[in-house]
């Protein structure tokens, strides 16, 4: 069965530094994908990145980097330069292609930034 | 274009009551989902459409049932609401293709 952990309930990070959130995830499918999605206090979900598990490179939206290792299959999501307004739930997510519509998501971190 | 709306934004009901939370988008998205919200449990996949005329369970589908009632609308219904069903409940919809999902606001959901 597929599955998505986050094994990080909550994290405090220091502004300005670079933050890693856990992502792993169990599947038999080959063709999956990985995203991250981020919800700040205001509740909306925000997109925030997508790797492919074929693509070669690891994917990057400015101050946003997913590692992907699929060997370990781990798709940590790196936070380059914290602010303030990164302190938000960070959420994991995976879609697989064998069913191509359905994306479930991981429990979720807190990411607090102190000043 | 309003995205994905929602309503109701809040609910209360009383156990054994029902209700149908209404959803809609007006991206011209094929593929339609519904999760649930509890605190430190992440979103929870309760049903899903693909396409306009298919749903399919998702993680968590006993006590829901949901509508595809035209490619615009999703619905979700509870048939007779229970305390373990007090949540948020997000709707989003997904262009066949693209992998980004589009969510609406929630709808917070008491049951007493």
């Amino acid at each position: 069965a597929q599955k998505i952990t986050q094994t990080q309930p909550g994290m405090f990070v220091q502004e300005k530094e670079a933050v890693t959130l856990d992502c792993t995830y169990d599947t038999s499918d080959q063709s999956y994908g990985l995203f991250w999605y981020k919800q700040p206090s205001s509740g909306e979900m925000i997109f925030l990145i997508y790797q492919g598990s074929y693509d070669e490179q690891n994917a990057t939206e400015g101050r946003y980097s997913l590692n992907f290792q699929k060997a370990r299959k781990s798709a940590n999501l790196v936070i380059s330069a914290s602010q303030l307004g990164d302190s938000a739930m960070y959420f994991c997510a995976m879609r697989w292609y064998s069913s191509a519509s359905k994306i479930i998501f991981g429990s979720g971190t807190r990411l607090s930034i102190r000043p | 274009n309003a995205g994905v709306t929602q309503t109701p934004k809040f609910q209360v009901l009383k156990t054994g009551q029902s209700m149908t939370l209404q959803c809609a988008q007006d991206m011209n998205h094929n593929s339609m989902y519904w999760y649930r919200q509890d605190p430190g449990m992440g979103l929870r996949l309760i049903y899903y459409s693909a396409s306009e005329g298919t749903t399919d369970k998702g993680e968590v589908p006993n006590g829901y049932n949901v509508s595809r009632l035209n490619k615009r609308e999703f619905s979700l219904r509870l048939e007779s609401a229970a305390p373990s069903q007090t949540s948020v409940y997000f709707c989003a919809s997904r262009e066949q293709g693209s992998y980004e999902q589009y969510f609406g606001p929630g709808t917070r959901l008491t049951v007493t």
